[in-house]
């Protein structure tokens, strides 16, 4: 596989659900970030994971929590979320001062 | 006042036309410059990159920066069907704090 993937590419769940996104990237970079993507809004950075260090979006509700085991790897744990939390979820990544390349998103829908 | 400003569209072409896409910045510190391409159902794809003033050409496709007016553009030359998608500047201080524009839906008519 190449570039960066995401899984699931749609989730509908429940206020009171936990779930949680993955995203894998095939491209060696070391930094890789959450985008939230919401209908007519521009992207809005929720974390950014660089070096196995983590600077977040001070915005974001603490009902999203963001895991990076390794460089290749991230996870957004999501947990009681709210309807206003339906949208497109994409994860990028990027080396060093390059453009970030992101994969195709997960489709979130909150009931 | 948004950092970056895009006319949201949506914008309707014939088959061939120039397409113009543009978009405004606030942030004199901003030095990168990205165009993004985002089909339906797909995440954003890498279209052009520049970091100075000026043009950067790439086929079909031309990114102009003017960092004294703080404006940059994306022109589509003899525009194709397959050319139909949201278009999305993003612009930053650093490579890894970008501030996405709200994107221009684009439609070419065959």
């Amino acid at each position: 596989e190449t570039g960066v993937t995401q899984t699931p590419r749609h989730l509908v769940m429940g206020m009171t659900n936990k779930k949680s996104l993955k995203c894998e990237q095939h491209l060696g970079h070391n930094a890789m970030y959450w985008y939230k993507q919401s209908a007519k809004k521009p992207l809005e950075l929720m974390f950014v994971y660089s070096l196995e260090e983590r600077v977040e979006n001070n915005s974001v509700p603490s009902r999203f929590s963001p895991e990076c085991p390794n460089s290749s790897h991230l996870f957004l744990h999501l947990h009681t979320l709210q309807p206003e939390d339906s949208a497109l979820y994409l994860c990028a990544s990027s080396q060093g001062g390059q453009p970030q390349h992101f994969g195709d998103g997960t489709r979130l829908s909150i009931l | 006042q948004k950092e970056v400003e895009q006319d949201p569209g949506p914008l309707s072409v014939p088959e061939g036309a120039i397409v113009s896409l543009n978009c405004t910045y606030s942030n004199s510190a901003f030095q990168y410059f990205m165009w993004y391409r985002q089909y339906s159902r797909k995440g954003p794809e890498l279209l052009m990159y520049t970091y100075s003033s000026g043009n950067k050409e790439d086929g079909r496709f031309t990114a102009q920066v003017d960092k004294s007016s703080k404006y940059i553009s994306l022109f589509i030359r003899d525009s194709q069907p397959s050319d139909s998608a949201t278009y999305l500047c993003a612009i930053s201080g650093s490579a890894r704090q970008l501030t996405f524009g709200s994107g221009t839906q684009l439609t070419v008519l065959p």
